[in-house]
C-alpha cells in the first residue's frame, strides 16, 4: 500500500520570502507524484507532477519540485511566494497505470503582506 | 471548454436520509472518480467509473454506491446517511482509464454535504 506524509500542517511565511512544503511518501512499487493546490471553496487543481524523466519538475507559477527517490521525498518549493499563492496543498501519489490517487493531509500556507 | 459539473454545490441532510450527488465529466473525458474530503483532511478515494461500471474501489462501506451514464455522466448516491459522511464530496474526471495517469485528473469544485 502507498501513504503520504505531509509534515507541517501550516506554514506561515511573509510575501517574497522563499518555502518549502514538505511530502514523505512510502511504498514498494514505483509511483507517479502530484502536487495538487485547493483555494479556498474550490476543488483541486493539478500544479505539477512526476511520472518519468527529469527529477526536476516545474509549473508555470514559479513551483518547482524534485523527486527523491533515496529519501522517498517530493518537497514543493517556491523561491519567492505571493499573496496569492495561500492556499491548501496536497501531495498525492499513485500507483504506476492505476488512476488512484493517495492523499496527504495538506499543507496550508498562508502569504502575510 | 466546460470542466468538471458537480450539483449541487450545498446540500443539508439529516441523518439516515439518502443522499444522490450528480457530475458531469470534463468534454472528452470518459472515466469519473468520486473522492470524499472530511473538514481538515486530505481527499479520499471512493470509487471510479469507467464504461457504466464500477473499476475500482476505496474503503468505503457499501452504503455508498455510484452509477455512470452512457454520456459518462455520474451519481454518487448515500444511503442511511451518518454525521460522519458530512465532507466535501469532489469527483474527477480523466480520459483514458487504464492507461497512463499523464492526461490527468480534472477535479469539478465539489459538492458540500452537512448531515445534521
Amino acid at each position: 500500500a502507498q501513504s503520504v506524509t505531509q509534515l507541517d500542517s501550516q506554514v506561515p511565511v511573509f510575501e517574497e520570502a522563499p518555502v518549502e512544503l514538505r511530502c514523505n511518501y512510502s511504498s514498494s512499487v514505483s509511483v507517479y507524484l502530484f502536487w495538487y493546490v485547493q483555494y479556498p471553496n474550490q476543488g483541486l487543481q493539478l500544479l505539477l507532477k512526476y511520472l518519468s524523466g527529469s527529477t526536476l519538475v516545474e509549473s508555470i507559477n514559479g513551483f518547482e519540485a524534485e523527486f527523491n527517490k533515496s529519501q522517498t521525498s517530493f518537497h514543493l518549493r517556491k523561491p519567492s511566494v505571493h499573496i496569492s499563492d495561500t492556499a491548501e496543498y496536497f501531495c498525492a501519489v499513485s500507483r504506476i497505470n492505476t488512476d488512484k490517487l493517495i492523499f496527504g493531509t495538506g499543507t496550508r500556507l498562508q502569504v502575510f503582506p | 471548454d466546460a470542466g468538471v459539473t458537480q450539483s449541487p454545490t450545498h446540500l443539508i441532510k439529516t441523518r439516515g436520509q439518502q443522499v444522490t450527488l450528480r457530475c458531469s465529466p470534463k468534454s472528452g473525458h470518459d472515466t469519473v472518480s468520486w473522492y470524499q474530503q472530511a473538514l481538515g483532511q486530505g481527499p479520499q478515494f471512493i470509487f471510479q467509473y469507467y464504461e457504466e461500471e464500477e473499476r475500482q474501489r476505496g474503503n468505503f462501506p457499501d452504503r455508498f454506491s455510484g452509477h455512470q451514464f452512457p454520456n459518462y455522466s455520474s451519481e454518487l448516491n448515500v444511503n442511511a446517511l451518518l454525521l460522519g459522511d458530512s465532507a466535501l464530496y469532489l469527483c474527477a474526471s480523466s480520459a483514458n482509464a487504464g492507461g497512463p495517469l499523464g492526461s490527468g485528473y480534472t477535479f469539478g469544485s465539489g459538492t458540500r454535504l452537512t448531515v445534521v
